[in-house]
C-alpha cells in the first residue's frame, strides 16, 4: 500500500539557519504530494502541495519539489523563524481523485532564537 | 466563516466507559473524515463519510469503534467500551467537493485529545 516516510525529530536548528525536512514515498500511479504543519494546539494546516512530477510548491517562503524519479518532496526554507515552530506532516493523496490522504509520522520542528 | 469545530477538546474517560467526538463541518461542506493521531505516530486514517452515508471505513477498529453523520448535527465518532490503547488525538478534516489531491483540500479540526485511565 502507499507510504511516506519522514525524517524523525525533533529537529533544532537556530534562527535563520537553512531548513531541510526529507520526505519520500510509496504508491502505485500518480499521487499528488503534500506538506501541512500543525502548530502547537491547533490542527493541520494545508502548507504547500504538488499534484505532478518537477512541481515546485511554495508558500511563506517554504518550498518543495515533486521528484519523480527519487519518490521524494524534501521541504525547504531558507531562513527559519522562531514562528516556524511545529510539527510538519508529508503526505499523499492517491492518483485518479480517490479519497483520503496517507501521512507521515510528522517532524517536530523546534527553531530558537 | 467557522472552520471545522470538533468538541470536547479534552475528553476523560476510565476504562469501559463510552467516548462521544463530535465535529461539525466547515459550512457547505458535506464530506466528513475521521483520523487517529496516536503518540509518535502520524495521523492514520479511520473512516469517510458523507451525510447519512459510510463511504469509506477501512481504517476503523473492527469493534467498539462506530461513526455516523446524520442528515441534522455533526457527525459522531463512538467509541465503546474504552481502553488505555484507545488515548489518542482524533482529528475531522472536511471537504467540498468530495478531497480530490489534484484539486482539493482536507480542512481540519483542532482536534479532540482522549485520554483513557
Amino acid at each position: 500500500g502507499d507510504s511516506v516516510t519522514q525524517m524523525e525529530g525533533p529537529v533544532t536548528l537556530s534562527e535563520e539557519a537553512f531548513l531541510t525536512i526529507n520526505c519520500t514515498y510509496t504508491a502505485t500511479g500518480y499521487p499528488s504530494l503534500f506538506w501541512y504543519v500543525q502548530y502547537p494546539g491547533e490542527g493541520l494546516q494545508l502548507l504547500l502541495k504538488a499534484t505532478k512530477a518537477d512541481d515546485k510548491g511554495s508558500n511563506k517562503g517554504f518550498e518543495a519539489t515533486y521528484r519523480k524519479e527519487t519518490t521524494s518532496f524534501h521541504l525547504e526554507k531558507g531562513s527559519v523563524q522562531v514562528s516556524d515552530s511545529a510539527v510538519y506532516f508529508c503526505a499523499l493523496a492517491p492518483g485518479g481523485g480517490a479519497d483520503g490522504l496517507t501521512f507521515g509520522k510528522g517532524t517536530h520542528l523546534i527553531i530558537q532564537p | 466563516n467557522a472552520g471545522v469545530m470538533q468538541n470536547p477538546r479534552h475528553l476523560v474517560r476510565r476504562r469501559g466507559q463510552e467516548a462521544r467526538l463530535r465535529c461539525s463541518p466547515m459550512k457547505g461542506h458535506s464530506h466528513v473524515y475521521w483520523y487517529r493521531q496516536l503518540p509518535e505516530e502520524g495521523l492514520k486514517f479511520m473512516v469517510y463519510l458523507q451525510k447519512e452515508n459510510i463511504i469509506d471505513e477501512s481504517g476503523m477498529p473492527k469493534e467498539r469503534f462506530s461513526a455516523e453523520f446524520p442528515k441534522e448535527g455533526p457527525s459522531i465518532l463512538r467509541i465503546q467500551q474504552v481502553v488505555r490503547g484507545d488515548s489518542a488525538a482524533y482529528f475531522c478534516a472536511s471537504s467540498s467537493p468530495p478531497f480530490s489531491g489534484s484539486t482539493g483540500e482536507l480542512f481540519f479540526g483542532e482536534g479532540s485529545r482522549l485520554t483513557v485511565l
